[in-house]
């Protein structure tokens, strides 16, 4: 069965700090997708970046960045500089290509908080 | 992005009634639709998953008598929460997708807060 465990609850740094965020997954499927989306308090889910199996290539968009190991299973999350608006909850998910209706399997969530 | 609406936002109702909860892809057609809940502090969990013209899917230990779903278009996804109870207070998401394929990114809708007194 697929898994996602986001270890840190929750991670506190003041602003300006870059802050990485873990996440691990477990699957049997060699075809998968994985997600990072953001939930700020509003409650909306923003979707942040979606990543396949088969690509490996790290990834920078701004501030974010992404480093995604096979070898680990881990798809890891760095915000970088960070700001106060950066503050939310981040939801790393999973999609196997086996499960039925390509559902979302989501980790705890890890909250960040970013101080003035 | 693609755009998903969820109405209402919030909602307060008495024990005993129902609720009905819409969720609308604005820009694209889905056929796929999901419904989430998700409680304070919590992660998201899956309640059921609905395609266009069929029965929704429910996960295991949602009673489908309870939180019933229609997905009548391709723009239009319902739930309904029947006979509501203080325990369904809860935090309600949707989302969509545009296709079947798991390449096919989920977009969430704004959430809808359930209070039930």
């Amino acid at each position: 069965a697929q898994k996602v465990t986001q270890a840190q609850t929750e991670i506190s740094v003041v602003e300006k700090e870059d802050v990485t965020l873990d996440c691990v997954y477990e699957t049997r499927d060699t075809t998968y997708y994985l997600f990072w989306y953001k939930q700020p308090p509003s409650g909306e889910l923003v979707f942040l970046i979606r990543r396949n199996s088969f690509d490996e290539q790290n990834e920078i968009s701004g501030r974010y960045s992404w480093n995604f190991q096979k070898s680990t299973s881990s798809f890891n999350f760095t915000i970088t500089a960070s700001q106060v608006v950066d503050s939310a909850v981040y939801f790393c998910a999973l999609s196997e290509a086996r499960a039925a209706g390509n559902k979302l399997t989501f980790g705890g969530g890890t909250r960040v908080l970013v101080k003035p | 992005g693609a755009v998903v609406s969820q109405h209402p936002s919030r909602v307060i109702c008495k024990s005993g009634t129902s609720v009905k909860i819409e969720c609308r892809s604005l820009d694209f057609q889905a056929t796929t639709m999901f419904w989430y809940r998700q409680f304070p502090k919590k992660s998201l969990m899956l309640m059921a998953t609905s395609n266009e013209g069929s029965k929704a899917t429910y996960e295991q230990g949602v009673e489908k008598d309870k939180f019933l779903i229609n997905h009548a278009s391709l723009t239009l996804s319902t739930l309904t929460v029947t006979s509501a109870h203080p325990e369904d207070s809860s935090f309600y998401i949707c989302s969509a997708k545009a296709s079947g394929r798991v390449s096919d990114t989920q977009y969430f809708g704004p959430g809808t807060r359930l209070t039930v007194l």
